[in-house]
């Protein structure tokens, strides 16, 4: 255990619905990502958060929506997906910035139909 | 942007040799180095980093090299073992970007 949790571990759905994937660390740290992992693209960050304020947004389409109500917990919003997104979203944490260990969580495996 | 490419895709190696991974990157500010493990059906695990500062770093059977004249740095992994087989990422500080950029990843299969 890393100390990352992320739930669900599995989503399965379709182009118009809305869901959102949880992520929570446990470790104190200051600073979430969200990463997109697929065949193509192995680790593709999308979105940093550090003290819950953005600071990065790796020019991610708007169907996706981070949201970070607290340092220990990381939304990302789902909505009119399309199938390429079908991928392993992870989320990381770390102490403060880049040039600290991150901390991965299992990620979710998402499926759009 | 940084810029990370890793070499070998996939790596098959006999229990007991060693395994070497490489990576190169483009960005001459980036200072932290780390390598990732990840395993069937988990996250990436931190196994060893490097920082800007030191050449060389050892832990039990793991080691990393830093050449930052050449902009590479290495993975190196003795007495391999079954347990040792997964998907390894190395990754470079993007200091435009406050992230890392990580490579595109090494399959690493050991044969009992």
């Amino acid at each position: 255990e890393t100390g990352v949790t992320q739930t669900p571990r599995h989503l399965v759905m379709g182009m118009t619905n809305k869901k959102s994937l949880k992520c929570e660390q446990h470790l104190g740290h200051n600073a979430m990502y969200w990463y997109k992992q697929s065949a193509k693209k192995p680790l593709e960050l999308m979105f940093v958060y550090s003290l819950e304020e953005r600071v990065e947004n790796n020019s991610v389409p708007s169907r996706f929506s981070p949201e970070c109500p607290n340092s220990s917990h990381l939304f990302l919003h789902l909505h009119t997906l399309q199938p390429e997104d079908s991928a392993l979203y992870l989320c990381a944490s770390s102490q403060d910035g880049t040039t600290d260990t991150q901390y991965f969580g299992p990620g979710t495996r998402l499926t759009v139909l | 942007g940084e810029n990370v490419e890793q070499h070998p895709s996939t790596l098959s190696v006999q229990e007991g040799d060693s395994a070497v991974i490489k990576c190169t990157y483009s960005d001459s500010a980036s200072n932290y180095f780390p390598w990732y493990k990840q395993e069937l059906g988990k996250g990436p695990q931190l196994i060893i980093d490097i920082r800007s500062n030191v050449g060389e770093k050892k832990d039990q059977r793991i080691a990393v090299t830093l050449n930052k004249t050449a902009k590479h740095f290495s993975l190196h992994i003795t007495e391999t073992q079954p347990e040792d087989s997964a998907v390894y990422f190395c990754a470079a500080t993007d200091t435009g970007r406050r992230a890392l950029t990580f490579g595109s990843g090494t399959r690493l299969q050991v044969q009992p």
